[in-house]
């Protein structure tokens, strides 16, 4: 089946800085890829998501590609705010077109004022 | 947008009582929804899929006579932790599939005394 491999935290970054959290993936086909986002004490909200090859999701800052070539889905904000602290979930279906998703080990992120 | 709301958000029980906890979805039918658990060190874990007006499917290694899942309806789905243990305390989420969504409810911190 589908898997996703996750770099692990945590991460703690100055306000301002630049972050990537990778992420990448196996499976077969070409599946929609996601990145989930908790705050603290929460359940997990939608943050982006790709569904073809080479989509470019985007959404509060943040971004991430679709690379077939090398099976990646990177997470990626220009300038961090305080308020990103978080944990980051990179996802997949198990198999296609099923919302049986499959997480990574998620990824903690703290920034410092 | 598509809610997912979760019942209780925080449960305190004794051990070898039985503890519910709901997920409902707001605004949408749910023909589908997620059960997972999430452990102290973030991981997600994928514990049943139910479908309304079926019997659950349980993942690998989850006891289905110690999570009780019942979807009867198209906007609720329960789990029953049964005659639940201190290891059974943890942090549980559930997802609900509908217009080609998925949204995730916030969680319910379950802790077994």
């Amino acid at each position: 089946g589908n898997s996703v491999t996750q770099m692990e935290g945590p991460v703690t970054l100055s306000e301002e800085a630049f972050l990537t959290i990778n992420c990448t993936y196996t499976a077969t086909g070409y599946p929609s890829l996601f990145w989930y986002v908790q705050y603290p004490g929460e359940g997990l909200q939608l943050l982006l998501k790709a569904t073809k090859a080479d989509d470019k999701g985007s959404n509060k800052g943040f971004e991430a590609t679709y690379r077939k070539e090398t099976t990646s889905f990177h997470l990626e904000k220009g300038s961090v705010q305080v308020s990103d602290s978080a944990v980051y979930f990179c996802a997949l279906p198990s198999t296609s077109g099923t919302y049986k998703y499959i997480f990574g080990t998620g990824t903690r992120l703290k920034v410092l004022a | 947008g598509a809610v997912v709301s979760q019942h209780p958000s925080w449960v305190i029980c004794k051990s070898g009582t039985s503890v519910k906890i709901e997920c409902r979805s707001l605004d949408f039918q749910a023909t589908t929804m997620f059960w997972y658990r999430q452990f102290p060190k973030q991981s997600l874990m994928l514990m049943a899929t139910s479908n309304e007006g079926s019997k659950a499917t349980y993942e690998q290694g989850v006891e289905k006579d110690k999570f009780l899942i019942n979807h009867a309806s198209l906007t609720l789905s329960t789990l029953t932790v049964t005659s639940a243990h201190p290891e059974d305390s943890s942090f549980y989420i559930c997802s609900a599939e509908g217009a080609n969504v998925l949204t995730f409810g916030a969680g319910s911190r379950l802790t077994v005394l």
